[in-house]
């Protein structure tokens, strides 16, 4: 069994702090992605990483694939109450179907 | 900016009874997949699809379930006989090219079974 664990599940801070969540596998992952999902909508695409140790920053987000493929990290500068959300990684196999972690609730207190 | 959608939001349904899904990809995309989401737990992929044909099915996609891309532009999921732990939130998702490129979600269709 494929497993992507994210961490934490839930994260609750005040506005201006810094964060940052893992997802973790034992597989290698032709790609990652994370998805950013509101209640009742689909996940939205924040980013995709492809190669190893790549980092890619969106504002105040940057996320960041492990060397070997393995792993992903997403961190969060000055949270903002606007950033308050669920957070999805998923992993991509060469056949093109994704795993998915169990997703981080971010709330941002004002 | 093309998105994928799908209908209809919510589908309420008695227990044994068929349920088609539909969607409508991203219109130059080539790979086609559904996945769902039972309330409280993981995004789980049940299947792909690409040139016409199956491509991938989970231990999920039994044959109580098949796709089909009846034209040019839908993807239909039809789950046949539902039983109550079908409710769940299934997505639509769409790509376009080799596996390193993002994969595009509906909104969804929440399914509750009665």
């Amino acid at each position: 069994t494929q497993l992507l664990e994210q961490s934490p599940q839930f994260l609750s801070i005040q506005e201006g702090e810094n964060l940052t969540v893992y997802c973790n596998s034992s597989s290698v992952f032709s790609s990652l992605q994370w998805y950013r999902q509101e209640p009742g909508e689909g996940p939205v695409l924040l980013v995709t990483v492809v190669t190893g140790g790549e980092v890619k920053k969106l504002k105040r987000l940057t996320f960041q694939f492990g060397d070997a493929r393995k792993d992903s990290s997403l961190h969060i500068t000055a949270a903002q109450p606007g950033d308050t959300g669920l957070y999805l990684c998923a992993g991509a196999r060469n056949t093109g179907k994704l795993i998915f972690g169990q997703g981080t609730t971010l709330q941002v207190k004002p | 900016e093309p998105e994928v959608t799908q209908t209809p939001s919510h589908q309420v349904t008695q227990m044994g009874q068929e349920v088609i899904l539909r969607c409508v990809p991203i219109s130059n995309h080539l790979y086609f997949y559904w996945y769902r989401q039972i309330l409280g737990q993981k995004v789980e992929f049940l299947v792909s699809f690409y040139n016409n044909e199956i491509s991938e099915k989970s231990e999920i996609f039994d044959d109580q379930f098949s796709v089909e891309r009846p034209d040019g532009s839908n993807f239909t999921l039809k789950i046949r006989s539902t039983k109550l732990e079908d409710s769940a939130m299934y997505f639509c998702a769409s790509r376009f090219g080799s596996s390193n490129q993002p994969q595009h979600f509906g909104d969804g269709t929440r399914l509750s079974i009665l």
